[in-house]
């Protein structure tokens, strides 16, 4: 079956550290690829995506691969700031049905 | 673009009562989606619709649950009767076939307290 497993948070990091939150996933076919972020008593908003192999998204600082070999599509920030802080998820697409990971709470330090 | 739309915000009501959640998706689009979010069991998708007929609804939980799009602009997520154990955050979201650039826009959620 198709599912998405992301890093178990929470995160806290200092601001200026580097982000990786990491995201696996199993599916069929080929999915495509997402990072949603939600603030707090927002919904989720998309932040990035890949529609295929070796594909990279990116977004206000943010980038992801689009590994079809590890079956992965880790999170990365060189440099987080305070407004970073929120909950992180992962998802995949096949057809029209999207598959969401347990998301990764993140907050940042000044 | 206003968005997707969720009303209400917030709802607060007691065990047995009847509750109501609405949702306009954004215009044009020909997907809508339920969804139930919860500190224990994470986003759960409850229910998908295509040009307003329900597609999957295996993710609802009970015969208490029923979703309805009566046309592209509107639909409703109703909970018969209301449980405690059914407090949760409900979002809508709403989505047009674009094929491999297909994503979804997601409501600002109606959190449900149910005491």
């Amino acid at each position: 079956g198709n599912s998405v497993t992301q890093m178990e948070g929470p995160v806290t990091l200092s601001e200026e550290a580097f982000l990786t939150i990491n995201c696996t996933y199993t599916a069929t076919g080929y999915p495509s690829l997402f990072w949603y972020v939600q603030y707090p008593g927002e919904g989720l908003q998309l932040l990035l995506k890949a529609t295929k192999a070796d594909d990279k998204g990116s977004n206000k600082g943010f980038e992801a691969t689009y590994r079809k070999e590890t079956t992965s599509f880790h999170l990365e920030k060189g440099s987080v700031q305070v407004s970073d802080s929120a909950v992180y998820f992962c998802a995949l697409r096949t057809g029209n049905q999207f598959y969401f990971g347990t998301g990764t709470s993140l907050t940042v330090i000044p | 673009d206003a968005g997707v739309i969720q009303s209400p915000r917030h709802e607060v009501t007691e065990m047995g009562q009847e509750v109501t959640l609405r949702c306009k998706p954004i215009s044009g689009h020909d997907y809508l989606f339920w969804y139930r979010q919860t500190m224990m069991r994470g986003l759960e998708l409850l229910i998908y619709f295509n040009n307003n007929v329900p597609i999957d609804d295996s993710g609802m939980p009970e015969d208490r649950f029923s979703a309805k799009m009566p046309n592209a602009s509107f639909s409703t997520l109703k909970i018969q009767p209301s449980e405690p154990r059914d407090s949760a955050v409900y979002f809508c979201a709403s989505s047009q076939w674009a094929g491999w650039s297909y994503e979804q826009y997601f409501g600002p959620g109606t959190r449900l307290t149910v005491t």
